[in-house]
């Protein structure tokens, strides 16, 4: 059972633009939404993140949106820049029973053109 | 900053033979992971330890086993390695206080299992 879907796999985008990358998860019991941001050659890196007591969370030009009726998390990148050129994944978390273990989506390939 | 450093960045093994992949931390931090990403699977959770000699079983642990003999190095052991555990493996590590809420990844081990 695919407990995170991300989508899409993979985006280009323009210089400038606006990315957009959602995640759908089904566990109702999930408290603490982040996504991670990835480099080639690199480990992921948390990149910002939301617990479910608010519906935004912005830090400069990313911004987490979240919707705990669709059980959907989504993340924007204003004025996308060649920089974020990077896989980003949602990760959401479960706290509960000492289990406190993320649940990595597939990953989604962003391509900043200039 | 914290560090968490894999032995080695790319390794080439033969079908068959044991294999060592060794992750260290800087930072004290209890906690200690190992993942394997795969392209369009994501990250997905193979061990990790919350303790010097303990180990949990993550999701795809066959084939795999772990050993944590100091609180800042755990490695991960590949008994007989076979072509399906080509891969990148990543390590990652959290102070248990903030309940993984933030993971701290090496930058990989590319196996390749011939």
């Amino acid at each position: 059972q695919q407990q995170v879907k991300q989508s899409p796999q993979s985006l280009i985008v323009q210089k400038g633009g606006i990315s957009i990358i959602n995640c759908a998860y089904e566990n109702t019991a999930f408290d603490y939404f982040p996504w991670y941001q990835q480099f080639p050659g690199k480990g992921p890196a948390l990149l910002i993140a939301i617990r479910p007591d608010v519906s935004e969370k912005k830090e400069g030009r990313f911004t987490i949106s979240f919707n705990k009726s669709a059980k959907q998390f989504s993340l924007h990148i204003m004025d996308s820049q060649p920089g974020d050129s990077a896989t980003y994944f949602c990760a959401p978390l479960y706290s509960g029973a000492g289990s406190y273990q993320l649940t990595f989506g597939k990953g989604t390939k962003l391509s900043v053109i200039p | 900053d914290v560090k968490v450093t894999q032995s080695s960045r790319y390794l080439v093994k033969r079908t068959g033979e044991k294999v060592f992949l060794e992750c260290v931390q800087d930072m004290d931090h209890e906690n200690m992971f190992w993942y394997r990403q795969d392209p369009g699977l994501g990250l997905r959770l193979i061990y990790f330890s919350y303790d010097v000699k303990m180990k949990e079983k993550g999701d795809i642990p066959e084939g795999y086993s772990v050993s944590r003999e100091k609180k800042e190095r755990f490695s991960l052991i590949l008994e007989s390695a076979s072509t399906n555990q080509t891969s990148m493996y990543l390590c990652a590590s959290s102070p248990y206080t903030t309940l993984n809420e933030k993971l701290f990844f090496g930058s990989g081990t590319q196996l390749s299992v011939l």
